[in-house]
This record gives C-alpha cells, structure tokens and sequence, in this order.
C-alpha cells in the first residue's frame, strides 16, 4: 500500500512549456484535490474530484486543466508555465466520510523560470 | 477575509513548555475540524480531529468552541520533535466538502 504518490520529485520548467504532474493513489479514495503550497500563503485548493470522472475548479485553477479517468489517478497539467506557478505541489486523496483522513502526496517542487 | 485563521507566530518554546495555538473560522456551516502536523518540506499529516466536546491525545489536547467559532490546539511538555509547522483546517459542508486550511503556526521547541 503505497499511499499517495507524486511524480516527479521536482521539475524546472521554461515560460511557456507545458507539462503534467502525476498523482495516484492506491487507497479506493472517492475524493482527490491537487494543491499548491507558496511561502506565508498556506496550501491553496487548485481542482479537485469527488469520484472518477468529476472534478470541479478550486481557489486558484487558472492555468492549470485536470482530468480523473480512474479513481485512482489524478493528472494535473500545467498548459503553459508562468513564473507565478513556481510552487510546491500537493496532490491529496481522502474517502467519503466526514472525518476520513485526508492523505499528502509528497509533493513536486516546481520551479518556472 | 480568510476562510479559516491562524495565529502566525513563530512560537519558540522551551522543551518542557505548554504551548497553545489558536484558530478561527468564517463559515458556520463547517462540518468538521483538524490540525494537521507539516515538517519543513514535508507533506502535511493529520495530527488529530477537534471534536466539539474537547479531545485529548497524549500531550494535545484540541477544543471547538461553535459559538465562537473558534478551535484551539494546546500541547504539553514540548518536545524538540515537536518543532513544525501546525495547520488548522475546515471541512466544508455541500457535496464538495473540500478541506480549507489556515496559513499554519510555526513551532520551534528549543533546547
């Protein structure tokens, strides 16, 4: 059982290039979100999916498309870097229950230049 | 005005001292409460639920306060392991019920 798992580690990207950041997770989880994490900004909602086939916009989406084909996989493209994305991101994945635990990714360390 | 506050800090304790952070939020119609534990570059992990009634595990203890709005996260005998930052968070209601954090309250426990 390997949890939540991210890839890559950390990419460094020009303006203007795209590419995808990979997330799985092997828990049978309903609900996966994907995040970004900014100095003094805390963790910011970018999309997420309530089950295969959903998903909906975050706090801050633009600039980013998702797509959740299986429940296990959660895809997060970035169509065309900016700067303003140098971030860390967090994919998550949590079942239905209120209190169900919500479980990190280990997160991708995304520099634009 | 955020959805869910912290008070920044930084805290910076000795070991052996009782620490408590303090979280308010906006949206009455929030189901449940956590904090969550973040090590420096590390993924946050859930460190316990708050329930309304106040709920103690081990050193932490956790307390909701609806009418205020409020939630609050005290630990005892600090430890140096309990260095890191430590994150409020909300659940939403509706079919979403996604998860809004606060900004997070950075502990150092010093020797």
């Amino acid at each position: 059982n390997a949890g939540v798992t991210q890839t890559p580690k950390f990419q460094v990207l020009k303006t203007g290039q795209s590419m995808t950041l990979q997330c799985a997770q092997d828990m049978n989880h309903e609900y996966m979100s994907w995040y970004r994490q900014d100095p003094g900004m805390g963790l910011r909602l970018i999309h997420y999916s309530v089950g295969a086939g959903i998903t909906d916009q975050g706090e801050v989406p633009n600039g980013y498309n998702v797509s959740r084909s299986t429940t296990e996989d959660f895809p997060l493209r970035l169509l065309s870097a900016a700067p303003s994305q140098t971030s860390v991101y967090f994919c998550a994945s949590r079942g239905g229950a209120v209190r169900e635990t919500q479980y990190f990714g280990p997160g991708t360390r995304l520099l634009v230049l | 005005r955020k959805e869910v506050e912290q008070d920044p800090g930084p805290f910076n304790v000795p070991e052996g001292a009782t620490v408590a952070f303090n979280c308010t939020y906006s949206n009455s119609a929030s189901q449940s409460f956590f904090w969550y534990r973040q090590d420096c570059r590390k993924e946050p992990k859930l460190l316990m639920s708050v329930y309304s009634s106040g709920n103690e595990d081990g050193r932490f203890t956790a307390q909701l306060n609806r009418a205020s709005q409020y939630i609050s996260l005290l630990i005892r005998d600090s430890k140096l392991s309990d260095s890191a930052t430590y994150l409020c968070v909300g659940l939403s209601s509706g079919s979403a019920r996604q998860l809004t954090f606060g900004s997070g309250t950075q502990l150092t426990v010093l020797p």
